[in-house]
């Protein structure tokens, strides 16, 4: 198993264009999530889902959206790049079975905004 | 803009000794914690977990303590090598929490000397 895996590994933007991160996993697990991690700030979640076709916010979601359209994928949009997105993301999946919520991360992606 | 240092505590030991780091929590309803090891440029790696009806749980070479009285989390770390380097975070969920309901520290970044 590949685990949680994230494309691209590295980017850079510029103000106002946009781009997509992509995140699979083949732990066939329900929940999967999307974070940004930024020095001295820890892991905020910027959006969830708990199934295909389902999405919901987190912590800080404004200038992000996501999609779930398959069950092992889970794709984050950033529409209009600004410099404040500049960050490195993580993708994480969770069986979500219960109360136990052991989240996997994939290897994370590293924005840079111009 | 200007970037921003990273800030986290920090904690240095000789290589061959215990390590213990430490995590307060403010929830008091939170009853499932988590340790994640993240190493330079990779995601972070799920370490051990603990749920709020122990007090004590041991992994190899990593033992976490949880006392619920004073909201505090430990992760001891024994006989600790070069390859334990990272920041280590702690997380938990609150009872009844959902899909968002991890919420990570911020992390503390050990340190291994020869």
């Amino acid at each position: 198993n590949a685990g949680v895996t994230q494309t691209p590994k590295f980017r850079v933007l510029k103000t106002g264009q946009s781009m997509t991160l992509l995140c699979a996993q083949d732990m066939n697990h329900e929940y999967m999530y999307w974070y940004r991690q930024d020095p001295g700030m820890g892991l905020r979640l910027i959006h969830y889902s708990v199934g295909e076709g389902t999405t919901a916010k987190g912590e800080v979601p404004d200038g992000y959206n996501v999609s779930r359209l398959k069950k092992q994928n889970f794709l984050l949009g950033l529409e209009s790049a600004a410099p404040s997105q500049t960050s490195v993301y993580f993708c994480a999946s969770s069986s979500g079975t219960g109360w136990q919520e052991t989240q996997y991360f994939g290897p994370g992606t590293r924005l840079l905004v111009l | 803009g200007e970037s921003v240092g990273l800030h986290l505590p920090t904690l240095s030991v000789q290589e061959g000794d215990n390590s213990i780091i430490n995590c307060a929590y403010s929830n008091s309803a939170s009853d499932y914690f988590i340790w994640y090891k993240q190493e330079s440029g990779k995601g972070p790696q799920f370490i051990i977990d603990i749920r709020s009806n122990m007090d004590k749980r041991q992994g190899q070479r990593v033992t976490v303590l949880l006392n619920k009285t004073v909201k505090h989390l430990s992760l001891q770390i024994a006989a600790t090598q070069p390859g334990d380097s990272a920041v280590y975070f702690c997380a938990e969920k609150a009872s009844g929490g959902g899909a968002d309901g991890l919420t990570f520290g911020k992390g503390t970044h050990l340190i291994i000397q020869p």
